[in-house]
């Protein structure tokens, strides 16, 4: 079975500090990745989804992510962070052997910026 | 206004009782599915529909049941047979295809008295 392994469960930087959180999935064949945050009592949204084609992808809000195959990882990256990325983050992850999509989310990691 | 609504909010169920949990989605997505979020776990796939009148169980199904009579809506019912129901429930919706991106609704808690 597919799982989604995210190792820093809670992160605490100040504002400007260099993101990275980890993920790392157990499948594999082909994936589609995404990273899902949660701010404090918001829905639960997109940040930036990999498919295929560049490993480097771009989503909102100046996050960035990169897929690397041979590691089995997505980690998520922001060269300097806000007060208002205070949030939880998710990564999940869809094999495309299923068919459909359905997604094995990670366990999360909650950011606190500190102004 | 287009989206994901859940009702309700915040929801109490005794010993022995049956809730729904109300998802509506305006959005014409085929799939919907329905999240269980517990501190440190992450979101766990309870139950999952790819189109009306049809739907199937995800990793955590036991204690739970679902119905997809309408494309907009899909209901969730916490059983008695769920022995740890306290939780943030979450439901989404999708286009189904392995790339589309999830929409989430706002969640309902529940919680047992």
């Amino acid at each position: 079975a597919q799982s989604v392994s995210q190792h820093n469960h809670h992160v605490i930087l100040s504002e400007a500090a260099s993101l990275e959180l980890g993920c790392n999935y157990s499948y594999g064949g082909t994936v589609n990745l995404f990273w899902y945050v949660q701010y404090p009592g918001q829905h639960l949204q997109l940040l930036l989804k990999y498919f295929s084609g560049d490993p480097l992808v771009k989503g909102i809000k100046g996050f960035e992510a990169e897929f690397i195959k041979s590691k089995f990882s997505f980690n998520l990256r922001k060269p300097s962070v806000q007060w208002s990325d205070t949030a939880e983050y998710f990564c999940a992850v869809n094999a495309w052997g299923t068919g459909f999509q359905k997604l094995v989310f990670g366990t999360g990691t909650r950011l606190l910026v500190s102004p | 206004d287009g989206g994901i609504t859940q009702s309700p909010k915040y929801l109490f169920r005794k010993e022995g009782q049956n809730v729904t949990l109300s998802c509506e989605q305006n959005l014409n997505h085929d799939a919907m599915y329905w999240y269980r979020q517990d501190p440190g776990q992450g979101l766990r796939l309870i139950y999952y529909s790819q189109i009306v009148n049809d739907f199937q169980k995800g990793d955590i199904a036991e204690g739970y049941s679902v119905s997809r009579e309408k494309k907009e809506s899909f209901p969730l019912t916490v059983t008695s047979a769920q022995k740890n129901p306290t939780a943030f429930y979450l439901c989404a919706s999708s286009g189904g295809g392995v790339q589309e991106t999830q929409y989430f609704g706002p969640g309902t808690r529940l919680l047992v008295l």
